[in-house]
């Protein structure tokens, strides 16, 4: 059954710090894997993705992320966190394989919440 | 961001009313997708539309009843709703198969009293 599982409900961190949030995924096919941002209130932003080809990846506002076949982790990283960054952060995988009932099917991880100290 | 809207943004709605909120991408998407976020529950997926085909209905109360009349637009039409179901909305959309990542609308928040 596919699952994505991020360990951590509620992260704080200080204003210009080092960031890593932790994604694992449970998945029977290659998949495509995302990292999704939401503000208070607000729908969800695309912050990068990976399909194939190099492991890590380059997202938007300064984030990136790694593929892991290994561990099945894509941890989402930002090496200096600014306070705008507080929000809630989804991963989410997908099928690369055209399966019938699941295609364009994304599965969401429960999101971890980040709180940013000046 | 504006590729994908939602209206209204906010709705308040007692158990006996009829109401419909909609959803419209500009992206040129043939996917649409309906999900229900509740406080501390994960997202879930309610409803998938390829091509304005129906393909997936996550048994979803039929007091939920989504229509796709075509691949840009998404109706959600509600009645005899219950407090449970006070939730955010978010409509989303995607290109489909080799291009599945989703793009969201903001979002309708509901109300049920």
């Amino acid at each position: 059954a596919q699952s994505v599982t991020q360990p951590d409900i509620h992260i704080t961190v200080s204003e210009g710090a080092s960031l890593e949030l932790r994604c694992n995924y449970s998945y029977g096919a290659t998949p495509y894997l995302f990292w999704y941002v939401q503000s208070p209130g607000q729908g969800l932003q695309l912050l990068l993705k990976y399909f194939s080809g190099d492991t890590l990846v380059q997202g938007i506002k300064g984030f990136e992320a790694e593929f892991k076949r290994s561990q099945s982790s894509f941890n989402l990283r930002k090496p200096s966190v600014h306070w705008s960054d507080a929000a809630e952060y989804f991963c989410a995988v997908g099928a690369q394989e055209d399966r019938g009932s699941t295609l364009g099917r994304l599965y969401f991880g429960r999101g971890t919440q980040l709180t940013v100290w000046p | 961001e504006t590729g994908v809207t939602q209206t209204p943004r906010h709705l308040v709605m007692g158990m006996t009313n009829k109401k419909s909120l909609k959803c419209e991408q500009h992206l040129g998407h043939n996917a649409m997708y309906w999900y229900k976020q509740s406080a501390k529950k994960p997202l879930e997926l309610m409803f998938v539309y390829n091509f304005k085909e129906q393909t997936e209905n996550n048994s979803v109360p039929s007091r939920f009843s989504p229509e796709c009349p075509n691949s840009s637009h998404l109706f959600l039409h509600l009645h005899t709703l219950q407090p449970e179901d006070s939730a955010l909305y978010l409509c989303a959309s995607s290109q489909g198969v080799g291009r599945p990542e989703q793009y969201f609308g903001p979002g309708t928040r509901l109300t049920v009293t």
